[in-house]
């Protein structure tokens, strides 16, 4: 468990209304990712951030924001949700200085209606 | 072009019987090839971290292999408990600054039949 908490789990929203969820995390880790997970593409990395208010885009960042004030909160934004925009969403952190793994959070189910 | 592959896409197995997860990759230099496994409605479980040709890990009924263009999971002896998604990711040496990306092959979801 690397303690990393995401809220809400759940989220049915209508197209065009804004949606942040937000990632928690209780151990000072650096890296945390935010990943969308969709049938028939696997994981893909929308968002990173390598420290407070440090940020980069990721494979499919179009239509996302990010920020992250603080190290233990990483909030990813949907600005105007579109149905396309439907999936599970997955925050992950990069636990210490040699190891390049990361571990994952239980995920947001986000449906846009 | 998929820079991981995982194959197959679904197994079916008998309790007991031993099999092995592919996972062919094609990034031209490697950091690190990576392994997890996901139940249904849960994050990805990290299980093994590969860094070289030759290594090998292993965790109770699991072994991890690599070679310099593929991985194996192989499944000793299944139990109904080992079924899941088994996820493969590939770290290049260059993921661009800061970002230590990983790169997920669709996964291989697996059934183990009592």
């Amino acid at each position: 468990d690397a303690g990393i908490t995401q809220s809400p789990r759940h989220k049915v929203t209508e197209t065009g209304t804004p949606v942040t969820l937000r990632c928690h995390q209780t151990e000072n880790h650096r890296y945390m990712y935010w990943y969308r997970q969709d049938p028939g593409h696997g994981l893909r990395l929308i968002h990173y951030s390598y420290g407070v208010k440090d940020t980069d885009k990721g494979e499919v960042s179009d239509g996302y924001s990010v920020s992250r004030s603080k190290t233990e909160d990483f909030l990813l934004t949907l600005e105007s949700a579109t149905s396309s925009q439907t999936s599970v969403y997955f925050c992950a952190i990069r636990q210490g200085l040699y190891g390049y793994e990361q571990y994952f959070g239980p995920g947001t189910r986000l449906t846009v209606t | 072009e998929d820079q991981v592959t995982q194959s197959p896409e679904a197994l079916r197995l008998q309790e007991g019987e031993s099999s092995s997860l592919n996972c062919s990759y094609t990034v031209s230099g490697l950091r690190g090839l990576f392994w997890y496994r996901q139940d249904p409605g849960k994050g990805p479980e990290f299980l093994f971290t590969l860094y070289s040709a030759g290594e090998e890990k292993e965790k109770e009924r699991l072994k991890a292999t690599l070679t310099k263009k593929e991985s194996f999971l192989h499944i000793t002896a299944p139990k109904p408990e080992d079924s899941a998604t088994y996820l493969c990711a590939v770290q290049e040496a260059y993921s661009g600054a800061g970002s230590y990306q990983l790169t997920f092959g669709k996964g291989t979801k697996l059934s183990v039949i009592p």
